[in-house]
């Protein structure tokens, strides 16, 4: 059974700051995708990535998929509130625990 | 497009009752995927249905059940509800199989809250 491992767990930062959060696996993965959560709302998704050593860029928000395809790594650029949620990394239909994201003012 | 449309959005029920939640999914997306989330557990996946098929099925009781319809909407049934049922029940649709290469990105609704007392 693959197991998605995120980390760190929970994340507070100021405004302004940037960050990365972690999606591992002792497995290959096929795909992986990235979803936020916000409160109150069901998961929306972010990015798929497929290829090994691909990065694909989304405003701020950087994602890279380790080259042997058993890790990938979400990085925010001068993180806003509005960043603020749950970032989960999805595959096979298995979801990471999450990453709880706080920015604050 | 309309998006996932999940009903009930909230609903209370005691213990041995059964509940029914309903999910319709984007058009023309023909796979529905159930996920249970609770803050011990995170999201766990209950099952998936593409062309009324039952095509995967996550580690949950057989009180667990769901199906689809021609339409592609899906129901999940719970049977003797209990306590640890207390979830956020969430639907997701996709064009594809759920999480495949092509057309599986998943598009959430948002979710149906359960409360068992």
């Amino acid at each position: 059974t693959q197991l998605l491992e995120q980390s760190p767990q929970f994340l507070s930062i100021q405004e302004g700051e940037n960050l990365t959060v972690y999606c591992n696996s002792s497995s290959v993965f096929s795909s992986l995708q990235w979803y936020r959560q916000e409160p109150g709302e069901g998961p929306v998704l972010l990015v798929t990535v497929v290829t090994g050593g691909e990065v694909k860029k989304l405003k701020r928000l950087t994602f890279q998929f380790g080259d042997a395809r058993k890790d990938s790594s979400l990085h925010i650029t001068a993180a806003q509130p509005g960043d603020t949620g749950l970032y989960l990394c999805h595959n096979d239909m298995r979801f990471g625990a999450g990453t709880r994201l706080t920015v604050k003012p | 497009k309309a998006g996932v449309t999940q009903t009930p959005r909230y609903l209370i029920k005691t213990r041995g009752q059964q509940v029914t939640l309903s999910c319709s999914p984007i058009s023309g997306h023909r796979s529905v995927s159930w996920y249970q989330q609770t803050p011990g557990q995170g999201l766990q996946f209950l099952f998936e249905y593409f062309s009324e098929t039952q095509r995967n099925k996550g580690n949950f009781p057989g009180r667990f059940s769901g199906r689809q319809f021609s339409n592609s909407r899906s129901e999940m049934n719970v049977s003797t509800l209990e306590l640890g049922d207390s979830a956020l029940y969430l639907c997701a649709s996709s064009l594809g199989l759920a999480g495949g290469h092509v057309g599986g990105e998943l598009f959430f609704g948002e979710g149906s809250r359960l409360t068992v007392l």
